[in-house]
């Protein structure tokens, strides 16, 4: 149990459709990233949140959006639901070092949510 | 990001050992090479990193060649709970801004352990 909660486990929707996922982090952690893995882009990085504040984003399409509240959970909110969606999508927390150190900065991952679009 | 290469899959007995390779030909100064595993129907988890020298862990040993540009992850004996995707990562440690903090999966290895 790497101490990171998400739900719903499962999730299944039509396209066009709006849904939210949910990420508790570990304890103490202050960033959440985001994941998308699908079985033809495997495991990619939608976007990070750092006590709040959008730290980095990667290839997270405009119909996707995030955010991370003061107790420091975060939501990942998709809308305009297309069949391409479908895939798990998992949640890490950490709390990074900053640039320069050694330190792994390990990120712990959430069970994930699968979302199934129809 | 710098590109690794890991064959597509491998496989191995029960308590034998296993070395994973990860080619990183273009790997900067200040990239640190860090392992991650998935196991069926679970997130990633954390194995191991190093930079240089070969580290090792309660889970894994990692053996860095010594120009960089590959390294091999050791699973001293296998068990048929190590039975995963074993994904080569490399990260800048001295990176800020958008490019800090994010992993960048590639494929993957998949191991098959038998019994």
């Amino acid at each position: 149990d790497s101490g990171v909660t998400q739900t719903p486990k499962h999730l299944i929707t039509a396209t066009g459709q709006r849904v939210t996922l949910r990420c508790s982090p570990r304890s103490g952690d202050l960033s959440v990233y985001w994941y998308q893995q699908s079985l033809d882009q495997g495991l990619q990085f939608l976007i990070q949140y750092y006590n709040g504040e959008e730290r980095a984003k990667g290839n997270i399409l405009e119909r996707f959006s995030a955010q991370q509240f003061p107790d420091l959970h975060s939501e990942l909110n998709l809308s305009s639901l297309e069949l391409g969606d479908s895939a798990l999508y998992f949640c890490a927390s950490n709390t990074p070092t900053p640039p320069g150190t050694g330190y792994a900065d390990t990120q712990y991952f959430g069970p994930g949510t699968r979302l199934t679009v129809l | 990001d710098a590109k690794t290469t890991q064959p597509n899959s491998m496989e191995s007995n029960e308590e034998e050992p296993v070395h994973l390779p990860c080619n990183h030909s273009t790997i900067s100064g200040t990239d640190y090479i860090h392992w991650y595993r998935q196991l069926p129907s679970q997130g990633p988890e954390y194995v191991i990193h190093g930079l240089t020298s070969n580290v090792n862990n309660r889970m894994a040993s990692l053996a860095i060649a010594e120009d960089r540009k590959s390294s091999t992850l050791i699973l001293h004996r296998a068990t048929l709970r190590d039975a995963a995707v074993y994904y080569c990562i490399l990260r800048d440690h001295f990176a800020g801004g958008t490019s800090y903090g994010k992993l960048t999966f590639g494929q993957g290895t998949i191991l098959t352990v038998h019994p």
